[in-house]
């Protein structure tokens, strides 16, 4: 069964920090792999996704994640974080059939000035 | 364009009653997809429907039911509503039902179950 793990439930950071957020996945084929943004009372915006190829995949918002099949992972990374990236993240699977996407739990996320 | 919107976006109910919430997909937007999002279990997938038809459904008991119509649009409706219904309900529309192309999210509708 399909199933994504984000081990991080909440992370602060300072402004103009770097950010990463973990995410890892259980598949057996390669996924199509999602990273969305919840701001409060907002849906989900996609901030970037892996169907195949370059493994760094550039997203909005100036963040980027990358691929690792051999670990499983689709780590979301920012280099710079400011005040207004402070959000719900979720890390997502979705198969290569159907809409059905498989979400992490989440990683809440503060910025501190 | 407009995006997803979905209707009431408030809702409040007494357990036993039934509640159907709204979702006009952005326009053109074929696929609809349903997921219930609760502090305990997070986004959970509860149907996908296109062209009118269930094509996928989580594991939902069968108070949860959905229906698309002919303009896309699509409503899921709950019956004899728990308190453990009390959640955000997010629909998300998509051209096709390939994950190729971007799924869009509405706003969600909140329901309290009281």
């Amino acid at each position: 069964a399909q199933s994504v793990t984000q081990p991080d439930i909440h992370i602060t950071v300072s402004e103009g920090a770097s950010l990463e957020l973990r995410c890892n996945y259980s598949y057996g084929a390669t996924p199509y792999l999602f990273w969305y943004v919840q701001s409060p009372g907002q849906g989900l915006q996609l901030l970037l996704k892996y169907f195949s190829g370059d493994t760094l995949v550039q997203g909005i918002k100036g963040f980027e994640a990358e691929f690792k099949r051999s670990q499983s992972s689709f780590n979301l990374r920012k280099p710079s974080v400011h005040w207004s990236d402070a959000a719900e993240y979720f890390c997502a699977v979705g198969l290569n059939t159907g809409n059905q996407f498989y979400f992490g739990t989440g990683t809440s996320l503060t910025v501190i000035p | 364009k407009a995006g997803v919107t979905q209707t009431p976006r408030y809702l409040i109910k007494t357990r036993g009653q039934q509640v159907t919430l709204s979702c006009s997909p952005i326009s053109g937007h074929r696929s609809v997809s349903w997921y219930q999002q609760t502090p305990g279990q997070g986004l959970q997938f509860l149907f996908e429907y296109f062209s009118e038809t269930q094509r996928n459904k989580g594991n939902f008991p069968g108070r949860f039911s959905g229906r698309q119509f002919s303009n896309s649009r699509s409503e899921m409706n709950v019956s004899t509503l728990e308190l453990g219904d009390s959640a955000l309900y997010l629909c998300a529309s998509s051209y096709r039902r390939t994950q190729t192309y971007e799924q869009y999210f509405g706003p969600g509708t909140r329901l309290t179950v009281t």
